[in-house]
Parts: C-alpha cells; structure tokens; sequence
C-alpha cells in the first residue's frame, strides 16, 4: 500500500519570506499524481497545486512551486513570498487507482 | 456553480446509534469520495463512488458504508457508532473517472459521538 510521509508536524516563516514543506511518498507504479492541498481554519480543503508523476518539469502556481524528484520520490512544496493567508494545514497526497492517500499534515503559521 | 455541500455540519450522537451523512457533489461531477479526518489519523480514505458504483474502499469496518444515488449524491451509514468514530467526516467530488482530476471537497461534517 502507498504510504505518505510529512516529516515536519509544524512550520513558521516569516511574512514575505520563503518556506519549504517536505513530503515523501511510497509507490512501485511509475505513473501517477501528486497533489498539495491546503485546509485553513474553515476546515474546506482546497487544491494548490498538482504534479503529474511523468512530467519531469516542476508544477508552479503563482508563488507555489514543487521540487518534484521522482527517483528519490520526494514531493517538496515551496511558498515564497508568504502572506498570512498562507497559513493552514497543508497536506501532501498521492492518488493511484482513484485512491487518493493523505500525509499526517504540516502545520504553517505565518508570523506577520 | 454551487460547491459540494455536506449536510449536517455538526451532529452529535450517542455510543450505538447510527448515523448518516450525506454529500451533494459539484454538478456534472460523477466521482465522489469519502475521508475521515481525526487529530491522531489523519486523513483517512473511506470509499470513492463513481456512477452509483463502488470503486475502492479503505480499510475501515463493515460499520462504515455508502451509497450514490443516480443524481451523485452521496450518503455515508455508520452503524453502531462508537467513541473512536468521532472525527469531521469530509467529502470530496471530481468530475471524471481519470485519478488526475481535481479533487473538491466540501466542508465537513463534525461527528461527535459521547
């Protein structure tokens, strides 16, 4: 079974500063997805951004990017410019199978 | 466009009752998946249902069941509630069968059981 690892429970950057999540995943199959997704206090999950497994380019989203590297099948989330609506859980995920696994989480907080 | 919308938002039960919790998809969306959500577990994948059909299932009891009807709406059935099963229940819709669309999420029920 896939697993997801997050190895950083809480984060703290700075407003306007960059912060990177770490994320860690499990698989034997070569093709599948990769998602970040950010739960705010309202408790809606919402999509921030999303890598395909046979892309070798870096997904970006305005001020997120991934640091997406496949052999090592590690699954980063970079924010720069941080604004204090950034702040939220934010959860790594992996999707096989219309089966989509979740890391435990990492908590940011952005101090203004 | 209406998002998907989960009803009730709160609830509370009693240890051995039973509960339902229903889910409203996006429009058009056919997929409609399941996830329970606690401070010690995390995120937990319960089932995903596409065209009324049960494609997948996490490991999770028999207690734990669902249903889609032919419009997408979704109810989840937990039987015999206990203690452990309190958690924000949430549900998520996607418009197609592919693994890579995006996942929308409602905002959660808030199961409380005492």
């Amino acid at each position: 079974a896939q697993t997801v690892t997050q190895s950083q429970p809480e984060m703290s950057v700075q407003e306007a500063e960059t912060v990177t999540l770490s994320c860690t995943y499990d698989t034997s199959e070569s093709d599948y997805y990769l998602f970040w997704y950010k739960q705010p206090p309202s408790r809606q999950m919402i999509l921030v951004i999303r890598q395909e497994a046979y892309k070798q380019q870096n997904a970006t989203e305005n001020r997120f990017s991934v640091n997406f590297q496949k052999a090592a099948k590690s699954f980063s989330l970079k924010i720069s410019d941080s604004q204090l609506g950034d702040a939220a859980m934010y959860f790594c995920a992996y999707i096989e199978n219309n089966d989509m696994r979740f890391g435990a989480g990492t908590r940011l907080t952005v101090k203004p | 466009k209406a998002g998907v919308t989960q009803t009730p938002r709160y609830l509370i039960k009693t240890r051995g009752q039973q509960v339902t919790l229903s889910c409203s998809p996006i429009s058009g969306h056919r997929s409609v998946s399941w996830y329970q959500q606690t401070p010690g577990q995390g995120l937990q994948f319960l089932f995903e249902y596409f065209s009324e059909t049960q494609r997948n299932k996490g490991n999770f009891p028999g207690r734990f069941s669902g249903r889609q009807f032919s419009n997408s709406r979704s109810e989840m059935n937990v039987s015999t509630l206990e203690l452990g099963d309190s958690a924000l229940y949430l549900c998520a819709s996607s418009l197609a069968a592919q693994a890579n669309t995006e996942a929308f999420f409602g905002q959660g029920t808030r199961l409380t059981v005492v």
